[in-house]
């Protein structure tokens, strides 16, 4: 597809348990983007990545977090050890890079910890 | 850290109102300037940029006042179409996109 994919599009985990949420931008985009939106809130930054450039990762709420991509392709964010306010929305953008780019979002993924 | 504010709303209006939103911003290094539209449980969609100049889009028209750090978004003949939540996006170079929590519109017939 031409757009930004997301998987899985919903996901419910015990607490404690770890999870991995992928995301295939769009292709030629070099910036990615992970965000997190709680039940009724706002977009909340996670990590960004730009090309080779290391990246932003001034979002993470803690050390569970963490974020990998491969070139400027797939991204991977990684929750350890779940818990109950991890809850949320987890949104993935990609943009072509430079400053005025429109940023693409996938749909989505729906974290649930019980 | 708040760098992006907005009234949250909701805006409750009928058809044919005009409504108004504003945003400030609180980095005087932001360099790009957006709103994004998000209906509910949807993902964000870019509405429109932000020039300097101000820019209009049909019905809607985005002003930008620098140095006040303050962006502004005017819905003329507001439509049923339009509810959603309108969020303000800031971009320095190098930097990823700060949202504001956004602010609900609700038009009603």
């Amino acid at each position: 597809g031409a757009g930004v994919s997301q998987s899985p599009s919903n996901k419910v985990t015990e607490k404690g348990k770890d999870v991995e949420l992928r995301c295939d931008p769009i292709s030629g985009h070099t910036a990615l983007y992970w965000y997190r939106q709680r039940l009724g809130q706002g977009l909340e930054f996670l990590i960004y990545f730009q090309g080779n450039s290391a990246p932003d990762k001034s979002g993470l709420p803690s050390d569970r977090f963490s974020a990998e991509r491969t070139g400027e392709s797939v991204s991977t964010l990684t929750i350890q050890r779940t818990q109950q306010e991890d809850s949320a929305v987890y949104l993935c953008a990609s943009s072509l890079g430079h400053q005025a780019a429109e940023a693409f979002f996938g749909q989505g993924t729906r974290l649930t910890v019980v | 850290r708040k760098e992006v504010e907005q009234d949250p709303g909701p805006f409750n209006v009928p058809e044919g109102a005009t409504v108004a939103f504003n945003c400030t911003y609180s980095n005087s290094a932001s360099q790009s300037f957006f709103w994004y539209r998000q209906d509910c449980r949807k993902e964000p969609k870019l509405l429109m940029s932000v020039y300097s100049s101000g820019n209009e889009d049909g019905r809607f028209t985005a002003q930008l006042n620098r140095a006040s750090q303050y962006i502004s978004l005017l819905i003329r003949d507001s439509k049923l179409s339009d509810s959603a939540t309108y969020l303000c996006v800031v971009n320095q170079a190098g930097t990823a996109l700060i949202f504001g929590k956004g602010t609900t519109l609700s038009v009603s017939s």
